[in-house]
């Protein structure tokens, strides 16, 4: 069945520092990707999608590059703030149903 | 924001009770979905719905129960809770029709049982 494994956390990092968070997927047919993030105490939230190989996604100074080469969805963002520490999840679909990641949790200090 | 409403946002209930979680929609998207979210396993489907009246089991829907009468909402049953059951659950919906599939989430239930 489809999976998404995703880089385990919890990662720490200082504002104004690079992120990258690590999501690769099995699945059969073409997925489309997401990334998730959860706020404290919230719901999930859209934060960039990618439909088909090659599509960049991006949202908020974050981006993520659909590679089928490698099966593979990483996250980045060059500089991240305090108002980004949250949950981040790698998600999948390839029909109507959505595979998620375990989840990173990132905490930026100041 | 998606028209989501869930309800209870929390509850704690004892141990063989029967719990129902509302998940209330306002965009008339075909599919609803609900999750549990635990720490070390992200999200897991527990039982979704691809129209009224139609649902099927997802990845850990044991001890679990669903229905979906109207468009607009969909129940999650818990026939006897257990404390493995406590958890936060998610509803989310989504519109199949659309090659992008965003699902959108409700702030979630956070559901303790003792």
């Amino acid at each position: 069945g489809d999976s998404v494994t995703q880089m385990e956390g919890p990662v720490t990092l200082s504002e104004e520092a690079f992120l990258t968070i690590n999501c690769t997927y099995t699945a059969t047919g073409y997925p489309s990707l997401f990334w998730y993030v959860q706020y404290p105490g919230e719901g999930l939230q859209l934060l960039l999608k990618a439909t088909k190989a090659d599509d960049k996604g991006s949202n908020k100074g974050f981006e993520a590059t659909y590679r089928k080469e490698t099966t593979s969805f990483h996250l980045e963002k060059g500089s991240v703030q305090v108002s980004d520490s949250a949950v981040y999840f790698c998600a999948l679909t390839s029909d109507y149903k959505l595979s998620f990641g375990a989840g990173t949790t990132v905490t930026v200090r100041a | 924001d998606a028209g989501i409403t869930q309800s209870p946002r929390h509850k704690v209930t004892e141990t063989g009770t029967p719990v129902t979680l509302r998940c209330h929609q306002t965009e008339n998207h075909r599919y609803m979905y609900w999750y549990r979210q635990d720490p070390g396993h992200g999200l897991r489907l527990i039982h979704y719905s691809y129209g009224v009246k139609d649902t099927d089991k997802g990845e850990v829907s044991d001890g679990y129960s669903v229905s979906r009468s109207k468009t607009e909402d969909f129940l999650l049953t818990l026939e006897s809770a257990t404390s493995s059951q406590t958890s936060v659950y998610f509803c989310a919906i989504s519109d199949r029709d659309q090659r992008n599939t965003e699902a959108f989430f409700g702030q979630g239930t956070r559901l303790t049982v003792v």
